[in-house]
């Protein structure tokens, strides 16, 4: 049972670039989100979605596109990369059961940076 | 906004020492409030939670002791060890009707150093 797994586990890109950062979870999870997480900001929410084919922004949506086709995979585009999208990102997916709080389990991050 | 603050930033215990940290929130909304630990180069992973209508939670050396009118929480690691050295961050989210935390609002996190 993997769990969360993103892919890559690093990434160094240059400013107007784009990439997809991928995240795919086996545990048939409804929920999943992207958070970044920055230097003495904690992790901050980027886009989540509670199924196939509906997502809603977070927190800090901007410069960030996702989608949500099938319940395993989550992937996060940015499309014109940035010096201030240089972070680690995670991924994190729960399920749904009942009325009592399920947690969230995150990936291992991509670490990404932007020159 | 910041709606769930967290202290110390860092916070330096000896080994078989108490650690504690703090947190408080605004949003009078939240009714769900998990610890999560995080390891250098891993993601975090959930340590503890509680609800609203209980005052304290104990899972083993962990405990959070939480004060409703106070709109505050804490975690208590008791006889702390070098292998408790983490960044622990404290978190608050509104369950919905599915009971998922799907949405958490994150404190900015504290770094345990445990010496031995």
């Amino acid at each position: 049972n993997a769990g969360v797994t993103q892919t890559p586990k690093f990434q160094v890109l240059k400013t107007g670039q784009s990439m997809t950062l991928q995240c795919a979870q086996d545990m048939n999870h409804e929920y999943m989100s992207w958070y970044r997480q920055d230097p003495g900001m904690g992790l901050r929410l980027i886009h989540y979605s509670v199924g196939a084919g509906i997502t809603d922004q977070g927190e800090v949506p901007n410069g960030y596109n996702v989608s949500r086709s099938t319940t395993e995979d989550f992937p996060l585009r940015l499309l014109s990369a940035a010096p201030s999208q240089t972070s680690v990102y995670f991924c994190a997916s729960s399920s749904r059961q009942g009325a009592q709080h399920q947690p969230q389990h995150f990936g291992d991050g991509t670490r990404l940076s932007i020159l | 906004q910041q709606q769930v603050k967290q202290s110390p930033q860092s916070l330096i215990v000896q080994k078989g020492g108490i650690s504690i940290i703090n947190c408080a929130y605004e949003n009078t909304a939240f009714d769900y409030f998990p610890w999560y630990q995080q390891f250098p180069g891993k993601g975090p992973a959930l340590l503890i939670a509680i609800r609203p209508d209980v005052s304290e939670k104990k899972e083993g050396r962990f405990t959070i002791s939480f004060n409703k009118s106070a709109k505050q929480f804490s975690l208590h690691i008791m006889d702390s060890q070098p292998g408790d050295s983490a960044t622990y961050f404290c978190a608050a989210t509104i369950r919905n009707s599915g009971g998922s935390n799907y949405k958490l609002t994150f404190g900015k996190g504290t770094l345990l150093t445990v010496n031995p």
